[in-house]
């Protein structure tokens, strides 16, 4: 089956600071890869998609690209807010199932 | 708001109880997914249906079931529970196929006493 290992956090941020959460996966086949985000007290939110190597996913300033080479979907945001704190899911989807690991933990501070 | 909906937001029960968890997905779409989320085993993957049918399991327990009803709408059932059973349960829908994003509810949080 697919799986993913990103780091756990939880990570700390000042305000407009770069943030970078790296994704690596394992799978079968060519899955679609995606970003999740889990604001506190709700379910899971897609954030972004890519569907094929070299795709280049974007959503509020986030970004993150399919590199098959690496197998690999780091998530990038150039100046974050602390309305971005919350969980991040990285997960690649190629068949029926879908794992999410633990998700990275993202906290940013005024 | 995703669409999915699940009912109920909150159960609290005793040990060696039985409950059920309900989930009503988006509009159109066929496939539904049953996670578990705790803090200490984060986001796992129990069940997925498709179109009333079974079509992958995780690492669900012998105690629970689930099944997808005609009109798609899904039940959780978790029997015989257990002080560790206390967690977020989520369901989420997705049109189906690979490459479609999965649209989450927002949880039903169960607590064993």
């Amino acid at each position: 089956g697919n799986s993913v290992t990103q780091m756990e956090g939880p990570v700390t941020l000042s305000e407009e600071a770069f943030l970078t959460i790296n994704c690596t996966y394992t799978a079968t086949g060519y899955p679609s890869l995606f970003w999740y985000v889990q604001y506190p007290g709700e379910g899971l939110q897609l954030l972004l998609k890519a569907t094929k190597a070299d795709d280049k996913g974007s959503n509020k300033g986030f970004e993150a690209t399919y590199r098959k080479e690496t197998t690999s979907f780091h998530l990038e945001k150039g100046s974050v807010q602390v309305s971005d704190s919350a969980v991040y899911f990285c997960a690649p989807n190629s068949g029926y199932a879908l794992n999410f690991g633990k998700g990275t933990s993202l906290l940013v501070t005024p | 708001d995703s669409g999915v909906t699940q009912t109920p937001k909150h159960l609290i029960t005793a040990t060696g109880q039985r409950v059920t968890l309900r989930c009503s997905p988006r509009s159109g779409d066929l496939s539904v997914y049953w996670y578990q989320q705790s803090l200490d085993q984060g986001l796992q993957f129990l069940i997925h249906y498709y179109n009333g049918e079974e079509r992958a399991k995780g690492n669900i327990l012998e105690r629970f079931s689930a099944q997808q009803f005609p009109d798609l709408h899904s039940e959780l059932n978790l029997s015989s529970l257990e002080l560790g059973d206390s967690a977020l349960y989520f369901c989420a829908s997705s049109v189906g196929g690979q490459g479609s994003p999965l649209h989450f509810g927002n949880g039903t949080r169960l607590t064993v006493t």
